[in-house]
């Protein structure tokens, strides 16, 4: 399996909803990572996970919670988001310290705030 | 700290013809890796290529190949026998071995004219 899997694709949630995203791979990496997109951007940074412990925040706002239950799984907990928060929502996982250095993303969900 | 630069927004070349895309970079550090990346409408963020720094041979793969000047800092990549499918935006991208972060470009968006 060398994929990573994101659920759901598409997601609108209003205001007040609390929505979560998934993320899974079955590639043994141990660096699991968030990253918001914006139409025509680069991906940016939201969190990183090493080890499942939580190694990077790039100063978030604290509606976006993220979760790594094991070493396969990613969760990112959505809570009172803004609009402006409405982007693609990107799941990468890699190797870091060997020689097969490398990321793969998942497919994205793409998340509408009303 | 590191940055990518992407020179081109939007490219375009015919069908079957050759096309090089520029990136240029600014890192310290002397142990690092260059990507780049393809996102087609699709959304998937899909490895094109990847250069290790210490490898002094420039990395191929099918019809991508890269111009890797390390010296220069430039890392231009070269898409030979242009195929509509290669329609897509592309993303230069760097990390360092034992970094969790990588740092993209702000991309270059390829059209592909039949």
């Amino acid at each position: 399996d060398t994929e990573v899997t994101q659920t759901p694709k598409h997601l609108v949630m209003g205001m007040t909803n609390k929505k979560s995203l998934k993320c899974e791979q079955h590639m043994g990496h141990r660096a699991m990572y968030w990253y918001k997109q914006k139409a025509k951007k680069p991906p940016e940074l939201m969190f990183v996970y090493s080890y499942e412990k939580l190694s990077i925040n790039e100063s978030v706002p604290s509606r976006f919670s993220p979760e790594c239950p094991n070493s396969s799984l990613l969760n990112l907990h959505l809570h009172a988001l803004q609009p402006e928060d409405s982007a693609l929502y990107l799941c990468a996982s890699s190797h870091m310290l060997t020689s097969d250095y490398g990321y793969t993303f998942g497919s994205g969900t793409r998340l509408t705030v009303v | 700290a590191q940055t990518v630069t992407q020179s081109q927004p939007e490219m375009s070349v015919q069908e079957a013809e050759t096309v090089t895309l520029s990136c240029t970079y600014d890192t310290s550090e002397s142990d690092y890796y260059l990507f780049w990346y393809k996102q087609p409408p699709s959304r998937q963020m899909i490895l094109v290529i990847r250069q290790e720094a210490y490898k002094q041979q420039n990395a191929t793969e099918n019809r991508f190949s890269v111009n890797f000047q390390k010296a220069a800092k430039s890392f231009s990549l070269k898409i030979s026998d242009s195929q509509l499918g290669d329609a897509a935006m592309y993303f230069c991208a760097y990390s360092y071995f034992g970094n969790e972060k990588l740092t993209f470009g702000t991309g270059t968006r390829l059209t592909i004219i039949p």
